[in-house]
């Protein structure tokens, strides 16, 4: 069946930064791309998607390209900040998009 | 409301209880999920429904686990006879059902089974 693995952590990077936190995936079909984002005491919310392949999704600094030939969706961002230090999410919708599929999550931190 | 609302945010049961959590979705949204998300992991799929159709309920763990969308808004998750094991959040999302739409979530239901 579809599912999505992504790194585990935790991630502990100092301010400005590089990150990368990779994301693969198994589906049939043409599925969806996400990531989403939980901020210490917050729910779960987008950050970026990205529909088709080679798409590129991006959002406060953040990107991900769709890659079918590797099957991956990594988060990029060029300088981290101490607000972005949350846990984040990498999933998928299949092809109807009545069912989606997470990952484990990774926990990032960045340190002043 | 603007968002997904969820009721209790917290919910203590004592071993046997059964407990109800509700949740509200986004006005209009066709789609609403159930998920449940034990600590330092990912949501696992619970439930599905499309308006008041319950279309999956494959991920329910046990016939302990009821889901309820009556009128095609409100939802209800039902756990009868808490375990320990059943101490969780259970975030509730909802969406306007199409593939490439996003899933809003709620900020979930604590439950800890004592």
């Amino acid at each position: 069946g579809d599912s999505v693995t992504q790194m585990e952590g935790p991630v502990t990077l100092s301010e400005e930064a590089f990150l990368t936190i990779n994301c693969t995936y198994t589906a049939t079909g043409y599925p969806s791309l996400f990531w989403y984002v939980q901020y210490p005491g917050e729910g779960l919310q987008l950050l970026l998607k990205a529909t088709k392949a080679d798409d590129k999704g991006s959002n406060k600094g953040f990107e991900a390209t769709y890659r079918k030939e590797t099957t991956s969706f990594h988060l990029e961002k060029g300088s981290v900040q101490v607000s972005d230090s949350a846990v984040y999410f990498c999933a998928l919708s299949d092809n109807t998009g009545n069912q989606f599929y997470f990952g484990t999550g990774t926990s990032l931190t960045v340190i002043p | 409301g603007a968002g997904v609302s969820q009721s209790p945010r917290y919910k203590v049961a004592k071993r046997g209880q059964d407990v109800a959590l509700r949740c509200d979705p986004i006005s209009g949204h066709v789609s609403l999920f159930w998920y449940q998300q034990a600590l330092g992991q990912g949501p696992e799929f619970l439930t599905y429904f499309q308006n008041e159709a319950q279309l999956d309920k494959s991920g329910l763990p046990s016939d302990r686990f009821f889901a309820e969308r009556p009128e095609g808004s409100v939802s209800t998750l039902k756990i009868q006879r808490t375990q320990q094991e059943d101490s969780a959040v259970y975030l509730c999302a909802s969406s306007l059902g199409s593939k490439t739409g996003e899933l809003f979530f709620g900020e979930g239901s604590r439950l800890t089974v004592l």
